[in-house]
């Protein structure tokens, strides 16, 4: 079972509201990672968690908090977004921080009016 | 320079014909590659994962890793519609997953 679970797949939010993505794997993967994405773009890196801990936080804005309660689940805090932060946020897990396959979740698609 | 450099295409091959998918990348000190496949609106899927130089083969698709020229490429044999898609290569850095910008392929029946 190579499973990565979000939650919800489609989310609409003023910018005003606070809301939150959610991401669960049983696999017993160490390492989670959340990307996001843009139209015709790559997924681009924002934050790792490795081991329950957060490893790499790649200059993300505040306004996204992440959170990890336990091996298996990993939380994105939204806040106060911006009408450009309106992307698919994916969820990805793998068995260790490096060198590993890594699994991704189908995606939160996320839009900010 | 970018860190992992790919085609964009679009790349259009027939159907049943090899569709030949390349990727280059900076760091000498990349370890482990990998191909992942999107579908519009769809999530990445892995296909496959390689870390040693040489061939690896999963059904039709084949991987290649030379280290040394610093290029891995995908291969896939006996192309279907179904295999239309953006096609990511990466590679795992210092424990980020670094993505090239995509090839986009296009099988034409």
């Amino acid at each position: 079972d190579t499973e990565v679970t979000q939650t919800p797949k489609h989310l609409v939010m003023g910018m005003t509201n606070k809301k939150s993505l959610k991401c669960e794997q049983h696999m017993g993967h160490r390492a989670m990672y959340w990307y996001k994405q843009k139209a015709k773009k790559p997924p681009e890196l924002m934050f790792v968690y490795s081991y329950e801990k957060l490893s790499i936080n790649e200059s993300v804005p505040s306004r996204f908090s992440p959170e990890c309660p336990n091996s298996s689940l990993l939380n994105l805090h939204l806040h106060a977004l911006q009408p450009e932060d309106s992307a698919l946020y994916l969820c990805a897990s793998s068995q260790g921080p490096s060198g590993t396959e890594a699994f991704f979740g189908q995606g939160t698609r996320l839009t900010v009016v | 320079q970018k860190e992992v450099e790919q085609n964009s295409g679009p790349l259009s091959v027939p159907e049943g014909a090899i569709a030949s998918l390349n990727c280059t990348y900076s760091d000498r000190g990349s370890q482990s590659f990998f191909w992942y496949r999107q579908y519009s609106g769809k999530s990445p899927e892995l296909i496959m994962f390689i870390y040693s130089n040489g061939d690896k083969e999963d059904g039709r698709f084949t991987a290649q890793l030379n280290k040394a020229s610093q290029y891995v490429s995908l291969l896939i044999r006996d192309s279907q519609p179904s295999d239309s898609a953006t096609y990511l290569c990466g590679h795992n850095q210092g424990g980020k997953l670094i993505f090239g910008q995509g090839t986009e392929l296009s099988v034409k029946p």
